[in-house]
């Protein structure tokens, strides 16, 4: 079965600086899909950065950039410029690439807080 | 844009009810899920769904059951309600590479 975990429980970044993230996995599978989740106050989970594990190249989405490092199933996000509105819980997130019948297995999250 | 809506926000039950929490999704989703998310422990798999009258357990089935009779709905249900069964319900949908997730229930046992 597939693992992930999140080593920080909590971490703050200042307004405007940059900040990361850690993610780690664990499977024995080759095609695989793994995801950032961002939950704000308001509970509801938003997508913020999806990776396809036979993409070398890191995604990328505006100010959110992943670290992918597939031999060492390590999967880190980087905040850049971060803003207040980027408080919240992020859930590292893993799925098969086969659809059929797979769920998503999610790590216990990081609770991010941004100082003005 | 992708919908999942569930039924409540919030709910307050007595222990020993007997509990539905319903989700609803507008994207003829195959996939549906019902998470328990609780402080610490992220997300954590209850059952999900692939198809019309298919389910499987997830990680922590203990206590509770699910239904889908229609493509779009899929009801989370607790038999008879514990206080250890208070927490944050998640419901999402998906399609391949993505879960979309309702807004979430927060139930309350006492």
């Amino acid at each position: 079965a597939q693992t992930v975990t999140q080593s920080q429980p909590e971490m703050s970044v200042q307004e405007a600086e940059t900040v990361t993230l850690s993610c780690t996995y664990d499977t024995s599978e080759s095609d695989y899909y793994l995801f950032w989740y961002k939950q704000p106050p308001s509970r509801q989970m938003i997508l913020v950065i999806r990776q396809e594990a036979y993409k070398q190249q890191n995604a990328t989405e505006n100010r959110f950039s992943v670290n992918f490092q597939k031999a060492a199933k390590s999967f880190s996000l980087k905040i850049s410029d971060s803003q207040l509105g980027d408080a919240a819980m992020y859930f590292c997130a893993y799925r098969s690439y086969d659809n059929y019948g797979q769920n998503f297995v999610f790590g216990p999250g990081t609770r991010l807080s941004v100082l003005p | 844009d992708v919908k999942v809506t569930q039924s409540s926000r919030y709910l307050v039950k007595r222990t020993g009810e007997k509990v539905f929490l319903e989700c609803v999704q507008d994207m003829d989703h195959e996939n549906m899920f019902w998470y328990r998310q609780d402080p610490g422990l992220g997300l954590r798999l209850i059952y999900f769904s692939y198809d019309v009258k298919m389910k499987e357990k997830g990680d922590i089935p203990e206590g509770y059951s699910v239904s889908r009779e229609k493509k779009e709905r899929f009801s989370l249900i607790l038999e008879s309600a514990s206080t250890n069964q208070t927490s944050m319900y998640l419901c999402a949908s998906s399609f391949y590479n993505e879960a979309f997730f309702g807004q979430g229930t927060r139930l309350t046992v006492v």
